[in-house]
């Protein structure tokens, strides 16, 4: 099946900091990509929606400023949170559509696992 | 509003023994629905899926039943084996969504030797 790699899988970073996690499809193209957000015991939260070569799309309530998402080519996405603060602290997980028949199904990346000091 | 839920956090089964995790829906759009497993630090895994047009898809130990009248689906996975403990995530979208699943908050399995 398709591969969706996510890197890094980890990090720590003081606040105030900036992180950049990406997301890329390994063997198929993605003109579009997700990035989710889970607390624990909490679902994965869409935050938004990332497309190749034009603004990514946010869900509301999302800050645009401090989740900066880009999509440079169709195989990468990244997003970074700018001015990291320890409630920023998550689990964050990117995903890429590839058609399958009729639907398309989502391939999910390893995670990243934010922990802001 | 949730439109996807999982009442149910977390179930504890024994190995050999069936294991029956829902799902309930509230939007009649949904036509397309998923089950994703997911271990601890890790990005969840697709397992199986069911479209509308069908009430039962089934995949090796794991099946699918899904009832429209009712807005509800489940999961069955018969044997349970304890490389079966994770969580599990229903979802649920509609055509034209372009991928974008919307998740219920998981029910964690612990399967018991």
């Amino acid at each position: 099946g398709a591969v969706v790699s996510q890197h890094p899988s980890w990090v720590i970073c003081k606040s105030g900091t900036s992180v950049k996690i990406e997301c890329r499809s390994l063997d198929f193209q993605a003109t579009t990509m997700f990035w989710y957000r889970q607390f624990p015991k909490q679902s994965l939260m869409l935050m938004a929606t990332s497309n190749e070569g034009s603004k990514a799309t946010y869900e509301q309530g999302v800050e645009k400023d401090k989740f900066l998402i880009n999509h440079a080519s169709l195989t990468l996405s990244t997003l970074t949170v700018t001015s990291a603060h320890p409630e920023d602290s998550s689990f964050y997980i990117c995903s890429a559509p590839n058609r399958d028949g009729y639907n398309e199904k989502l391939f999910f990346g390893s995670g990243t696992q934010l922990s802001v000091l | 509003d949730q439109q996807v839920k999982q009442n149910s956090p977390s179930l504890s089964v024994q190995e050999g023994r069936i294991s029956i995790l829902n799902c309930d829906y509230t939007n009649s759009m949904f036509d397309y629905f998923l089950w994703y497993k997911k271990y601890p630090a890790e990005g969840p895994t697709f397992l199986i899926s069911i479209s509308s047009i069908k009430d039962k898809n089934e995949d090796g130990r794991f099946t699918v039943f899904l009832n429209k009248s009712a807005k509800h689906l489940s999961l069955h996975i018969v044997p349970s084996q304890p490389g079966d403990s994770a969580v599990y995530f229903c979802a649920a979208n509609y055509w034209g969504s372009q991928g974008n699943l919307i998740f219920g908050k998981g029910t964690k399995l612990s399967v018991k030797p």
